[in-house]
């Protein structure tokens, strides 16, 4: 079974609402990585975050990070039509770079 | 500056067929990877290169073979394809982590669109 996992799988919200992701995964990990995927193209990282920190912000994106529940979430905050895409959680993983992804939450922002 | 570069963008094979992907990227990264993603699945790691020279399987290795040529490239090669290889591929490299504060952060190509009949 693959090591990250979103929740929820598809979120429907209006323009300007703010749209939260989690993702929940299994081992220990270096660090902890979000990437947007806008429908048939390849994923753009949005932000990392590494094992010893809890929060992150990067504009509109806070991340936060629980590692005693093994668990990160994902805030966009004011969204934007824009942002209707899938969205992933990635784990690095031991120490040969391995980067494991979930299985994504698609956002779909309503007008 | 191109990035992560993949060929081709669609390819259809019949079953038994064999052929290879191709991936190169041009930031200098130390570390490839080969994806695959399927409905539902969300992207599943097939292998992956730490540094030239070296492999690792990953979570869906099974029906593929690697090849990290050189530290630039880095090919997936399907011996007999089958159906259950039918999937978009994304290849993606990452600078090592720790290495001029980029801590491991993929970048990744446009994908590989194969079908298998």
């Amino acid at each position: 079974s693959q090591q990250g996992e979103e929740d929820p799988q598809a979120l429907s919200i209006q323009e300007g609402e703010n749209a939260t992701m989690n993702c929940s995964y299994k081992t220990s990990i270096n660090n902890l990585q979000w990437y947007r995927q806008n429908s048939g193209r390849g994923l753009v990282h949005l932000i990392l975050i590494r094992s010893n920190e809890r929060e992150k912000h990067s504009g509109r994106l806070r991340v936060t990070l629980d590692t005693s529940k093994k668990s990160s979430s994902l805030l966009i905050t004011a969204s934007r039509a824009a942002d209707t895409a899938s969205y992933f959680c990635a784990t690095d993983v031991g120490y040969n770079d391995k980067i494991i992804f979930g299985k994504g939450t698609r956002l779909h922002i309503l007008p | 500056n191109a990035g992560v570069t993949q060929t081709p963008k669609f390819q259809v094979l019949k079953t038994g067929q064999s052929m290879t992907l191709q991936c190169a990227q041009d930031m200098n990264h130390n570390s490839m990877y080969w994806y695959r993603q399927d409905p539902g699945m969300g992207l599943r790691l097939i292998y992956y290169s730490a540094s030239e020279g070296t492999t690792d399987k990953g979570e869906v290795p099974n029906g593929y073979n690697v090849s990290r040529l050189n530290k630039r490239e880095f090919s997936l090669r399907l011996e007999s394809a089958a159906p259950s290889q039918t999937s978009v591929y994304f290849c993606a490299s990452s600078l090592r982590r720790f290495v001029r504060s980029f801590e491991g952060e993929a970048f990744f190509g446009q994908g590989t669109r194969l079908t298998v009949v």
